[in-house]
């Protein structure tokens, strides 16, 4: 059973359009989530980091954490081309191993 | 250094070879991870270390994998006998306390002919 599951995409949209990134997680004692970019060649990169129930605002990007179902997104507002990329969702509990999604790829269409 | 520091960058091996692969995590930064990707994949989690410890060595593919973590800092991945199916990017991250952000490096390019 995967313990953090991501649709793989492609997911495509247009650019200006809001970018709605889904996560659901099997482990109730998970403390910490992490939304990770990746471009193509490149390493992950943090890009937002939620802890508690509700939103949580940075920019263009917006955290949604619902413990109660399991479920952390990220929606990419105004999206640009520079946006293409893969998106990896990442739960873990304290001091546990960190567990990664299989990613979802982005494709923003200009 | 600043960041997460991997070398070698690239390595090519014949099959059959060992190899080394290390990882310099930001310094003070207890927990260090490996991980391989293969291209197109996503992340496979290898094994991780809190301080010179390792809770955790489920990912590793096979007894043929083995790591180490020294002084709570560097640490080394060893590949024996290396196969062609063990070409991947091989990505280790570090992070600090209980929030566990982690910050990855550049990645060790691993290329078995």
């Amino acid at each position: 059973q995967k313990e953090v599951e991501q649709n793989s995409g492609p997911l495509s949209v247009p650019e200006g359009a809001i970018a709605s990134l889904n996560c659901t997680y099997s482990d109730r004692g998970s403390q910490s989530f992490f939304w990770y970019r990746q471009y193509s060649g490149k390493s992950p990169e943090l890009i937002m980091f939620i802890y508690s129930n509700g939103d949580k605002e940075d920019g263009r990007f917006t955290a949604q954490l619902n413990k109660a179902s399991q479920y952390v997104s990220l929606l990419i507002r105004d999206s640009q081309p520079s946006d293409s990329a893969t998106y990896l969702c990442a739960v873990t509990g304290g001091y546990q191993k960190v567990t990664f999604g299989i990613g979802t790829k982005l494709q923003v269409i200009p | 250094g600043a960041g997460v520091s991997q070398s070698p960058s690239n390595k090519v091996t014949e099959k059959g070879k060992d190899v080394e692969l290390r990882c310099d995590p930001i310094s003070g930064h207890t927990a260090l991870y490996w991980y391989r990707q293969s291209l197109g994949q996503g992340l496979e989690f290898l094994i991780y270390f809190q301080g010179n410890s390792a809770p955790d060595k489920s990912g590793l593919p096979s007894d043929r994998f083995s790591a180490e973590r020294t002084g709570g800092s560097v640490s080394t991945l060893t590949i024996q006998r290396t196969q062609q199916e063990d070409s991947a990017v091989y990505l280790c991250a570090s992070s600090l306390g209980t929030k566990n952000i982690q910050y990855f490096g550049a990645g060790t390019r691993l290329s078995v002919l």
